[in-house]
């Protein structure tokens, strides 16, 4: 069965400071990933997936992830972090064979000026 | 912009009212999805319409009814509705999954913001 831990529920970073979401992941199969933004009162925007390609994964906004399978972990990562990446991000993995999403109970970034 | 849009934006009802929330893409896409957003919790996934069929009905209470009347459109017809259905409910949609296109990404709409008084 598929599963989803975000390892952190609060992070807080300086503004230029860079950023570091952890996400681990179980999943019996090659599994599908992705990292997702919800900003206040709005929906969640796709940042980028992971579906077997490139194990390093661009995104918007300068994000990026990599996929581990020895770590069983796709950590979101952006070099260097600007007010308005302040938001809740979710890590959610896709059951294999299914359209089913597995989500992760967020983390909520706070970026410092 | 988004293109996968929801009204209302916010919605106040009290137990014995009769809502409907609305969805609509503008992405092509052929699968369309309701979840349930509460505090502190994961979300949910509530119901699931691929090519305008329903194809997932995750334990949902009656007093939620779903309509898909086509591909670019979704409904939620709320009715006799409980203080813990107060929620942020978020439509979604895909590319369609029926010839085994899984792992399509989800998009979703801003949400409709639910308190049921």
């Amino acid at each position: 069965a598929q599963s989803v831990t975000q390892l952190d529920s609060h992070v807080s970073v300086s503004e230029g400071t860079p950023v570091l979401l952890r996400c681990n992941y179980s999943s019996s199969y090659s599994p599908s990933l992705f990292w997702y933004v919800q900003h206040p009162n709005k929906g969640l925007q796709l940042l980028l997936k992971y579906t077997s390609a490139a194990t390093l994964v661009k995104g918007i906004n300068g994000f990026e992830a990599e996929f581990k399978k020895s770590e069983t972990s796709f950590h979101l990562t952006k070099p260097s972090a600007h007010m308005s990446d302040a938001a809740e991000y979710f890590c959610v993995v896709s059951v294999s064979g299914t359209y089913k999403y597995i989500f992760g109970t967020g983390t909520r970034l706070k970026v410092l000026a | 912009e988004t293109g996968v849009t929801q009204t209302p934006r916010h919605l106040v009802m009290g137990m014995t009212n009769k809502k409907s929330l609305k969805c609509e893409q503008h992405l092509g896409h052929n699968a369309m999805y309701w979840y349930k957003q509460s505090a502190k919790k994961p979300l949910e996934l509530m119901f699931v319409y691929s090519l305008e069929e329903r194809v997932e009905n995750n334990s949902v209470p009656s007093r939620f009814s779903p309509e898909c009347p086509n591909s670019s459109h979704l409904f939620l017809h709320l009715h006799t509705l409980q203080p813990e259905d107060s929620a942020l409910y978020l439509c979604a949609s895909s590319q369609d999954f029926v010839q085994g296109r899984f792992n399509q990404p989800q998009h979703f709409g801003d949400g409709t913001r639910l308190s049921i008084l």
